[in-house]
């Protein structure tokens, strides 16, 4: 069955330094990856959308990339700030617009 | 500029009890629209994926059922409440038409079953 891993656990950074989150995939081939921010009891918010043949995607601080053989996504927030932490969920899609999600990141930048 | 609506945001309601969640999209046409849960510290599970009026795909078996009577109205029902029902219900919408597209979602409904 398909299967999306992000690190359960959080990750700890000092503000000012470069947080890196990971997705991996397995059983799936997809047609593009996106990620989302969702802070505690709202819904999530898109960030970014990278599509199969693209390696790389930057946006402001934000910069994805997209392994398909690797079978796996990094999520890069440069000189990152305490308003960055919160929740970063990875999602796979195909045609037809479905997304499957990861369980999340919790990302707290600690000032 | 599209705004998307849920509501109650929040809900307790008994086990056995029938439920009714509401969402509405503003400023767009055709949308797709979705129905997600969210039990604590998880990821999101789709439930229900709707692409016009009255189609409606369900991806999970469960007691819950969706209905689309209008364009930009989506509606998540239960007749009878489980415990695990519980969870955080979030409702989205994507652009039509689109192979895609990003998803807007909305400030979504906490549920408690007791």
């Amino acid at each position: 069955s398909q299967k999306i891993e992000q690190n359960s656990e959080a990750l700890n950074i000092q503000e000012g330094k470069t947080a890196t989150l990971t997705c991996n995939y397995t059983n799936y081939s997809p047609a593009y990856l996106q990620w989302y921010r969702q802070d505690p009891g709202r819904g999530p918010v898109f960030l970014l959308l990278i599509r199969e043949n693209e390696k790389e995607k930057r946006k402001e601080r934000l910069k994805v990339t997209f392994d398909t053989t690797l079978k796996q996504s990094l999520f890069h927030i440069t000189a990152s700030q305490p308003a960055d932490s919160a929740t970063y969920l990875c999602a796979l899609g195909n045609a037809g617009n479905m997304l499957t999600f990861g369980g999340g990141t919790r990302l707290m930048v600690k000032p | 500029s599209q705004t998307i609506h849920q509501w109650p945001a929040t809900l307790v309601q008994p086990v056995g009890s029938p439920l009714s969640l509401e969402c509405t999209v503003e400023g767009t046409s055709n949308p797709n629209l979705y129905w997600y849960r969210q039990a604590a510290g998880r990821g999101l599970q789709l439930l229900f994926y709707s692409i016009g009026i009255d189609q409606i795909s369900s991806e999970v078996p469960q007691n819950l059922s969706a209905s689309r009577p209008q364009d930009r109205q989506f509606i998540l029902s239960s007749k009878k409440l489980l415990l695990s029902d519980s969870g955080f219900y979030l409702c989205a919408w994507s652009p039509g038409q689109r192979g895609w597209s990003e998803q807007y979602f909305g400030p979504g409904t906490r549920l408690t079953v007791t």
